[in-house]
């Protein structure tokens, strides 16, 4: 069974800094493309960055570009996500998801940035 | 700000069919392989359709999905009230110099 398990969220304050870890089981991890996708309070689904099989390719969203890092370790089985320069409009539930195409999600975990 | 525009909202009673729009443009839609995401209230969203209209291992066929030209569509058959949720096209974009994943504004559907 797939398994992607977050964690790491908590709440920051603005201009701070989180690291978030995906934890895969279930799945030749080091065969598959991953991202981690964003939801704020209320709102819709956001792309956040992608990272290819290799982790030789990685994209992100202009939003968190230059401020977020996204790496894997292929022998640990897991996925991460280095977040700094925190703002307000980054608060939302992270998903770490499998694809493309995204065929399995987290549960997610929450960052919350406030003062 | 998404590059993928769905309907706020659609409504129908039990039994009844449902369908959901998905506008893009040739830079996503028009070449890419279009999913659909289910989205059911205070869980993770979960895959329902893939590369077009394909659908993963366990999903009903009372689902179905297609795509022309850069519009995608998803239908839901047979609409049973666990089919309250909010949904979501989804489709990789090469509008620019670096990759995205694009989702679609999200559309939520109330069985009546």
């Amino acid at each position: 069974e797939v398994q992607l398990v977050e964690s790491g969220g908590g709440l920051v304050q603005p201009g701070g800094s989180l690291r978030l870890s995906c934890a895969a089981s279930g799945f030749t991890f080091s065969s598959y493309e991953m991202n981690w996708v964003r939801q704020a309070p209320g709102k819709g689904l956001e792309w956040v960055s992608y990272i290819s099989s290799s982790g030789s390719t990685i994209y992100y969203a202009d939003s968190v570009k230059g401020r977020f890092t996204i790496s894997r370790d292929n022998a640990k089985n897991s996925l991460y996500l280095q977040m700094n320069s925190l703002r307000a409009e980054d608060t939302a539930v992270y998903y770490c998801a499998r694809g493309p195409p995204i065929d399995y999600w987290g549960q997610g975990t929450l960052v919350t940035v406030s003062s | 700000q998404s590059v993928l525009t769905q309907p706020p909202s659609v409504s129908a009673a039990p039994g009844q069919k449902v369908t959901i729009s998905c506008s893009g443009s040739s830079s996503n839609i028009g070449n890419n392989y279009v999913s659909w995401y289910q989205q059911l209230p205070g869980t993770a969203p979960k895959l329902l359709i893939y590369d077009n209209n394909k659908r993963p291992s366990g999903i009903p066929d009372r689902f179905s999905g297609s795509k022309s030209g850069t519009s995608a569509t998803l239908g839901i058959t047979g609409l049973q009230t666990g089919d309250e949720a909010d949904y979501y096209c989804g489709t990789w974009d090469s509008s620019l110099s670096a990759g995205r994943y694009v989702f679609g504004t999200g559309t939520k559907v109330t069985v009546l």
